[in-house]
């Protein structure tokens, strides 16, 4: 299989401080991870790919400085949301793909972030 | 904008009953996949449809793809209460990524 495990589930933090989310890729080693938010009622918006060794790529509109994000080794990425506002709260989601496999990619289950 | 569009929004069925949701994307693609996720919960992959491939099946569901019309729907044949769900489509577009339409709430009642 392909587990990707993401920690913490949920994270009630206060405005200002940072919060760290995990993403591990349990049974494989995934070189590429990607990182997405997703607002109540909405889709997924993709926000950075993560890649191992090198620095993240972030799409348009996503600050980097708030939202860093290292891949420092082939089965883990952080997530680490900085001086976290009221507005960051949302649901983060990673996923990776295991190589050679054409079923998708695999998510991890979230981190429900609010901040108060 | 998000690369793929779905509709419904919001599907509401009796169990036992069919439901069909459809997807629209803007540009080429190798392949499109469709996800549920359960409220508040990540991503459950359902099944991916390459391009050059039509229709395909996997228990109660059944997608098609028509790349002339940039469009894919998935159908879930005899539906039950614990398919409630959100269900999105995605598009994997360069290097790796995924864009995901909008997505269809499906509520089942019992």
């Amino acid at each position: 299989g392909a587990v990707v495990s993401q920690h913490p589930s949920w994270v009630i933090c206060k405005s200002g401080t940072s919060v760290k989310i995990e993403c591990r890729s349990l049974d494989f080693q995934a070189t590429t991870m990607f990182w997405y938010r997703q607002f109540p009622k909405q889709s997924l918006m993709l926000m950075a790919t993560s890649n191992e060794g090198s620095k993240a790529t972030y799409e348009q509109g996503v600050e980097k400085d708030k939202f860093l994000i290292n891949h420092a080794s082939l089965t883990l990425s952080t997530l680490t949301v900085t001086s976290a506002h009221p507005e960051d709260s949302s649901f983060y989601i990673c996923s990776a793909r295991k190589t050679g496999v054409n079923y998708g990619y695999t998510f991890g289950s979230g981190t429900r972030l609010t901040v108060v | 904008s998000q690369q793929g569009e779905e509709d419904p929004q919001a599907l509401s069925i009796q169990e036992g009953e069919n439901a069909t949701m459809n997807c629209s994307y803007k540009t080429s693609i190798n392949n499109l996949q469709w996800y549920r996720q359960n409220s508040g919960r990540g991503l459950v992959h359902l099944i991916l449809i390459r391009s050059n491939e039509r229709e395909k099946h996997s228990g109660r569901l059944r997608v098609t793809l028509d790349t002339s019309k940039k469009s894919s729907s998935l159908l879930i044949t005899a539906s039950r209460a614990a398919d409630t769900a959100s269900y999105f489509c995605a598009t994997l577009i360069d290097a790796g990524k995924s864009t995901f339409g909008d997505g269809t709430t499906l509520t089942v009642k019992p």
